[in-house]
């Protein structure tokens, strides 16, 4: 089975200051991770992923995320928010074990950076 | 190139009723998987079709089902409509596995059933 907890249902922060949005997840192999981001009324964007290799990855608009196996998280990271990052955002894994193309989504985090 | 491609983009249905759900997936993409997302939640798998066959099933009722065409569009049919079946619907397309090429998703369809 595989799992993703988001803990945050929203993260407020202020333009320009570090962006940190939670994920943690559950596999019986070894994970694939993904972020998305949702704007109102539209459909996910992807952001970046793990497969393997390096732990820190390196996505669009500026965003990275860490992966941590020991913490079983995969955190996204933005140095400096932007207004325009406001947005939800989901976390979601793929066990390497399981058949097929079936990602498990987390609940989302609501992100509102303030000017 | 045009994305992927859902129809129509918001309903209104009443409790019992019948809907099909369309969506087009990107010009090569082979593989189509359908997602439900109730307001305040995260996206749930409902189904993904990969050349026309079914390569899987989320937790959802016989209620739900889906085909996919020839040509790799996607319908998603859902019977006996409830009042929980209110959600957005996203079409999700991938020229093949999701963790090597990802997903490219559609607008969606929302769906409200009174």
């Amino acid at each position: 089975a595989q799992s993703v907890a988001q803990p945050e249902d929203q993260v407020n922060v202020a333009e320009g200051n570090p962006l940190t949005v939670k994920c943690t997840y559950s596999v019986s192999g070894n994970p694939y991770l993904f972020w998305y981001v949702q704007y109102p009324n539209r459909g996910l964007q992807f952001l970046l992923k793990y497969i393997t290799g390096d732990n820190l990855v390196k996505g669009s608009y500026g965003f990275e995320a860490e992966f941590n196996k020991s913490q079983t998280s995969f955190h996204l990271k933005k140095p400096s928010a932007l207004v325009s990052d406001s947005a939800l955002y989901f976390c979601a894994v793929r066990d390497d074990k399981a058949a097929g193309n079936k990602l498990t989504f987390g609940g989302g985090t609501r992100v509102l950076v303030k000017p | 190139d045009a994305g992927v491609t859902q129809s129509p983009t918001h309903l209104i249905k009443t409790r019992g009723q019948h809907v099909t759900l369309r969506c087009s997936p990107i010009s090569g993409h082979k593989s189509v998987s359908w997602y439900q997302q109730v307001l305040g939640q995260g996206p749930q798998f409902i189904f993904q079709y990969y050349e026309k066959e079914e390569r899987g099933r989320g937790n959802f009722p016989d209620r739900f089902s889906a085909r996919q065409f020839p040509n790799y569009s996607s319908e998603l049919n859902v019977n006996a409509l409830l009042l929980g079946d209110s959600a957005l619907y996203l079409c999700a397309s991938s020229y093949d596995r999701v963790v090597d090429y990802g997903y490219t998703f559609g607008s969606g369809t929302r769906l409200t059933v009174v």
